[in-house]
């Protein structure tokens, strides 16, 4: 199976901070990266998917970039509803598709 | 309006038989651009995916969980079902179903899950 490991696992910034996390996998993945951003009670939200096209509706602060084995999520500047956890997900041709552990973004 | 919507019991014994449904809506489960996976999520845990089913009835399942899994579909109710037979303690989780999208562009093409459900509770315990 594909491992994904992201850092940080958490993460302390402010309003106006510029957010960048990992995403690691210990194979080559070609594009095959999506980002979700979950709530606390809540089902996770696609942010981003091919490693960097930006699902419809998210803002455009959010951008993703990487190919290969390393992802990374940037945040340009960090919004009051920004503060959630982050995963990575790998999703190359065919089932299993994996999860990172996640990464939980902090009020400093 | 697109959604999916998790029904199954709140408590369930140990060594019992889970039962999951997703009922969707705004989409056809017949539509070759899509399908429906199940996760799962314990409490301070991140997600865990367990199984797909696409749109011609192929079917994909963790490898941890192969044995104990079985995912179908109805496609004239619009429902997912997701059985787990001999629950422990440990698949005390929510479990939530996601529509996956298929994005085409040459020479490839891209799966994401761009809808979820709000997820069931389930409790295994005697």
């Amino acid at each position: 199976d594909i491992q994904l490991t992201q850092s940080p696992s958490f993460l302390s910034a402010s309003v106006g901070d510029r957010v960048i996390i990992t995403c690691r996998a210990s194979q080559a993945i070609g594009s095959y990266v999506a980002w979700y951003q979950q709530k606390p009670g809540k089902a996770p939200s696609l942010l981003i998917y091919a490693a960097s096209t930006l699902q419809s509706g998210v803002p455009s602060r959010f951008s993703g970039s990487g190919s290969g084995t390393e992802f990374t999520l940037t945040i340009s500047s960090l919004q009051p509803e920004d503060f959630a956890t982050y995963f990575c997900q790998q999703l190359i041709s065919n089932p299993p598709w994996t999860f990172g552990q996640g990464t939980k973004v902090e009020v400093k | 309006q697109v959604t999916l919507k998790e029904s199954g019991p709140v408590l369930v014994k140990p060594t019992e038989t889970l039962t999951l449904t997703c009922t969707v809506s705004g989409f056809s489960l017949s539509n070759v651009r899509m399908g429906v996976s199940w996760m799962r999520q314990s409490p301070g845990k991140p997600l865990e995916w367990l199984a797909h089913i696409f749109s011609n009835d192929e079917k994909s399942y963790s490898p941890s969980l192969r044995t104990r899994l079985t995912i179908s579909k109805d496609t004239s109710k619009s429902q997912v079902v997701l059985t787990m037979t001999n629950v422990d303690p440990v698949d005390t989780a929510t479990y939530f179903c996601a529509r996956v999208q298929r994005y085409n562009t040459w020479p490839t093409s891209y799966w994401y899950f761009d809808l979820w459900g709000r997820g069931t509770l389930v409790a295994v315990s005697s």
